[in-house]
């Protein structure tokens, strides 16, 4: 079991452009979170998976930002036609549905510069 | 709507014990958190509670729980400069809920 992983970790684009981050889950965890954590703040909830299907979205999410979990393994997040204010740390955590479904697990995060 | 609160800044001398105190305005908490961020680093869960519970002792980590007034703490026995991070309380309301994160405070270690 090697985490949750995240990829890229470092991601600088300029404003306008498409950008789109992976999330890989603990394998078997069904259930998987997006979280944008800014300077000096906690991570804010994004969005959640259980398996495929897309079950929260936060307000945060705006019609700029999509995320899919195809085959209810991994994940991506894009954001389209970047904006400065999006500039942030990107957060994937992931969980079981047993015993232990309570504990969220995180990965390293990608942290996006918009230039 | 739902808010965790807490400290920004804490310092204590190695060796003391460290008490981080949070605030959370849900009453319908059922799992709480304390999550650990070492510079450079994801969040690590350190520990956690459930709100029927008052109290939860691993190790070196004492979390206290008193629901009536939506108050939680962390205490740190032994304090050691690998402690120095920034832990954020967190909160939700089922286990496959979203978690709400406080601010974070940031422990710095005195020699």
């Amino acid at each position: 079991d090697t985490g949750v992983s995240q990829d890229p970790r470092h991601k600088i684009t300029k404003r306008g452009q498409n950008v789109t981050f992976r999330c890989d889950p603990i394998s078997e965890h069904n259930r998987l979170y997006w979280y944008r954590q800014t300077l000096g703040q906690g991570p804010e909830f994004l969005t959640y998976f259980q398996n495929e299907a897309q079950l929260e979205k936060s307000r945060l999410l705006s019609d700029r930002f999509s995320a899919e979990r195809p085959k209810g393994s991994f994940s991506t997040l894009e954001i389209q036609r970047t904006e400065q204010g999006d500039s942030a740390m990107y957060l994937c955590a992931s969980s079981s549905t047993g015993q232990s479904s309570y504990e969220q697990y995180f990965g390293p995060g990608t942290r996006l510069t918009v230039t | 709507g739902e808010d965790v609160e807490q400290s920004l800044f804490l310092s204590v001398r190695e060796g003391d014990s460290s008490v981080i105190n949070c605030t959370y305005t849900d009453s319908s908490s059922t799992y709480l958190y304390w999550y650990k961020q070492e510079p450079g680093a994801g969040l690590q869960l350190l520990t956690y509670i459930f709100s029927n519970m008052d109290m939860k002792q691993d190790q070196r980590l004492t979390v206290l729980l008193n629901k009536k007034d939506k108050h939680l703490s962390l205490r740190i026995a032994d304090t050691q400069t690998g402690d120095s991070a920034i832990y954020f309380c967190a909160d939700s309301y089922s286990s496959a809920s979203k978690i709400i994160f406080g601010s974070g405070t940031r422990l710095s270690i005195r020699p």
